[in-house]
């Protein structure tokens, strides 16, 4: 079956800090993959995503890049801000059209402390 | 635009009781699906609906079921409820456009007693 694994939390990390978060996966065929990130107190949002090998996604100064040889999809971002503070999910959507059923890995608290 | 709502935000119910929880989807989208996200856990899959017909469902037991209304807002019933079934119920809607994106509402945070 398919499945997500990320690095334990919490991180905390001091601001200006470079983040490195691991995401490894387990799927038949060509996933998409996504990062999606919770705020305190707001519902999940998508964080950015790639839907191919060697694709990479980036929004707000994280980047992912799909790497299929090592079934990766790690997050990182060059310096870290207060506002960066929040749960992140890596997750896969699997082959096929019209599915959105997303497994999710089971998220890494981010804390990040002037 | 109006993002994606649920109702109720929080609520408490007894073993054995019936909840039904419900989700306003984002103007234009028509596919929803839920999910049940534990405490320290990621969201689960537990079914997706696709102009008012469930196409696709996650292992959830048959005491979870659904239901899409034509305006695409849609219901989440549980019945016979155990004390696992505490967590936060999250719907999510999709536009018909096969980008694999979800947006999420807030979710509506179950406590079973």
């Amino acid at each position: 079956g398919n499945s997500v694994t990320q690095m334990e939390g919490p991180v905390t990390l001091s601001e200006e800090a470079f983040l490195t978060i691991n995401c490894t996966y387990t799927a038949t065929g060509y996933p998409s993959l996504f990062w999606y990130v919770q705020y305190p107190g707001e519902g999940l949002q998508l964080l950015l995503k790639a839907t191919k090998a060697d694709d990479k996604g980036s929004n707000k100064g994280f980047e992912a890049t799909y790497r299929k040889e090592t079934t990766s999809f790690h997050l990182e971002k060059g310096s870290v801000q207060v506002s960066d503070s929040a749960v992140y999910f890596c997750a896969l959507n699997p082959s096929g059209a019209g599915s959105y059923q997303l497994t999710f890995g089971k998220g890494t608290k981010l804390s990040v402390i002037p | 635009e109006t993002g994606v709502t649920q109702s109720p935000t929080h609520l408490i119910k007894t073993r054995g009781q019936q909840v039904t929880l419900r989700c306003s989807s984002q103007s234009g989208h028509n596919t929803v699906s839920w999910y049940q996200q534990a405490l320290g856990q990621g969201p689960q899959f537990i079914f997706q609906y696709y102009r008012e017909e469930e196409n696709g469902r996650g292992n959830f037991p048959p005491r979870f079921s659904g239901l899409q209304f034509p305006n695409y807002s849609s219901e989440l019933n549980v019945n016979a409820l155990e004390l696992d079934d505490s967590a936060l119920y999250l719907c999510a809607s999709s536009p018909d456009s096969n980008t694999g994106e979800l947006f999420f509402g807030e979710g509506s945070r179950l406590t079973v007693l």
